[in-house]
């Protein structure tokens, strides 16, 4: 059961255009949104995460968008490089000491193409 | 500094036995989690140990158990290994123990093929 869906599957933009990938969530104890960086034959790495106090988080060229009220947010990559091209996953878990503490959920992931 | 390592790389079983992956957190880091990622299912939360003890565990069946040794280092293990166990499992650890927004590393992971 995938408690937090991701979209689209997989991405082509070009360089310097803006890449973005949404996600959804079931679960309303989730408070801590994380979004992570895999390249091939790699672990995922920790791009950027937000808790849902905030609307909006950027870091770089990286931004995080939350909706809580449609539990939706998103990641947008801005002026894209070929450099960037890799599997991105968002996640969801939950900090508070509830039955569910700790556990993460994480979307199917979207691999994106930067082409030059 | 040493980031996580995990052991094997590759391990190929037949249905019906036994895994055993190894994990080695970042020195330092108290907490090991373990993750199963399938082709096109991202990743599966497994297990969190903390401090020796299960913090916390995904909806596997009990064939998936670990432990964490006093050393922090992590082992999983996958009982009646069946064909859909196949996959990808990475372990990651943090330093911040029981404070659960903190950064994850990620290993390489150790890829599991059952034939």
């Amino acid at each position: 059961q995938q408690q937090v869906k991701q979209s689209p599957q997989s991405l082509i933009v070009q360089k310097g255009g803006i890449s973005i990938i949404n996600c959804a969530y079931e679960n309303t104890a989730f408070d801590y949104f994380p979004w992570y960086q895999q390249f091939p034959g790699k672990g995922p790495a920790l791009l950027i995460a937000i808790r849902p106090d905030v609307s909006e988080k950027k870091e770089g060229r990286f931004t995080i968008s939350f909706n809580k009220s449609a539990k939706q947010f998103s990641l947008h990559i801005m002026d894209s490089q070929p450099g960037d091209s890799a599997t991105y996953f968002c996640a969801a878990r939950v900090l508070r000491k509830t039955d569910s503490w700790g556990k993460f959920q994480f979307g199917a992931g979207t691999q994106v193409v930067v082409t030059p | 500094e040493a980031g996580v390592t995990q052991s094997p790389t590759h391990l190929i079983k037949t249905r019906g036995q036994q895994a055993t992956l190894r994990c080695s957190p970042i020195s330092g880091h108290t907490s090991v989690y373990w993750y199963q990622q399938a082709l096109g299912l991202g990743l599966q939360f497994l297990l969190w140990y903390d401090e020796g003890e299960e913090r916390n565990r995904g909806n596997f069946p009990p064939r998936f158990s670990g432990r964490q040794f006093p050393n922090y280092s992590s082992e999983l293990n996958v009982n009646a290994l069946l064909l859909g166990d196949s996959a990808l499992y990475l372990c990651a650890s943090s330093s911040m123990g029981l404070n659960v927004a903190d950064t994850q590393y990620f290993g390489p992971g150790t890829r599991l093929t059952v034939l």
